[in-house]
């Protein structure tokens, strides 16, 4: 079963330092990866994706970087904000299926 | 406003009751999937539809059926067969299988 491997389940940052979190994947279908983010009793929300015919996309405060060779991807958090507190999940494309796999998660707690 | 609907938010279930959980788009989305969360273990695909009268299992089905009649809708049903059915449960859609998905708010169910 296609798996993709969130690290780590669990992150405390400070007010305006960097979080990152990485994802580890194994065969895929289809180039596309994407970051959900989702606040408690909400559905996720997409946040930022890559193609990974670059090895870097930044929105904002948030940076995709992509290494295909070794199949892993991080999302970095630069000057993290206590608003950014959320559960934050990778997701990669299924082998054989027009789907996406989603991490296990990584709770984000940014302390004032 | 377009988006993705789900209802009701909470549910409560008896054992050996089976309950139907409502997912409703207006994006013209072709593509439309149900997943289950637990803590800890990331979202779960159960079924997913590519088209009207078309739906595929998912990588947990057991227990669960679905039916496409129309785009806009793609209701789910938890059988008494689903062992464990307590759990938050995310409807998504897409453009095209394997674009960009967007989420509902979710329903918690709760079996009692």
């Amino acid at each position: 079963q296609q798996q993709v491997k969130q690290s780590p389940q669990s992150l405390i940052v400070q007010k305006g330092g960097i979080s990152i979190i990485n994802c580890a994947y194994e065969n895929t279908a289809f180039d596309y990866f994407p970051w959900y983010q989702q606040f408690p009793g909400k559905g996720p929300a997409l946040l930022i994706a890559i193609r990974p015919d670059v090895s870097e996309k930044k929105e904002g405060r948030f940076t995709i970087s992509f290494n295909k060779s070794a199949k892993q991807f991080s999302l970095h958090i630069m000057d993290s904000q206590p608003g950014d507190s959320a559960t934050y999940f990778c997701a990669a494309p299924q082998t054989g299926a027009n789907n996406l796999f989603f991490g296990t998660g990584t709770r984000l707690t940014v302390i004032p | 406003d377009g988006g993705i609907t789900q209802s009701p938010k909470y549910l409560f279930r008896k054992e050996g009751q089976n309950v139907t959980l409502s997912c409703e788009q207006n994006l013209n989305h072709d593509a439309m999937y149900w997943y289950r969360q637990d803590p800890g273990q990331g979202l779960r695909l159960i079924y997913y539809s590519q088209i009207v009268n078309d739906f595929q299992k998912g990588d947990i089905a057991e227990g669960y059926s679905v039916s496409r009649e129309k785009k806009e809708s793609f209701p789910l049903t938890v059988t008494s067969a689903q062992k464990n059915p307590t759990a938050f449960y995310l409807c998504a859609s897409s453009i095209s299988l394997g674009g960009e998905q967007f989420f509902g708010p979710g329903t918690r169910l709760t079996v009692l």
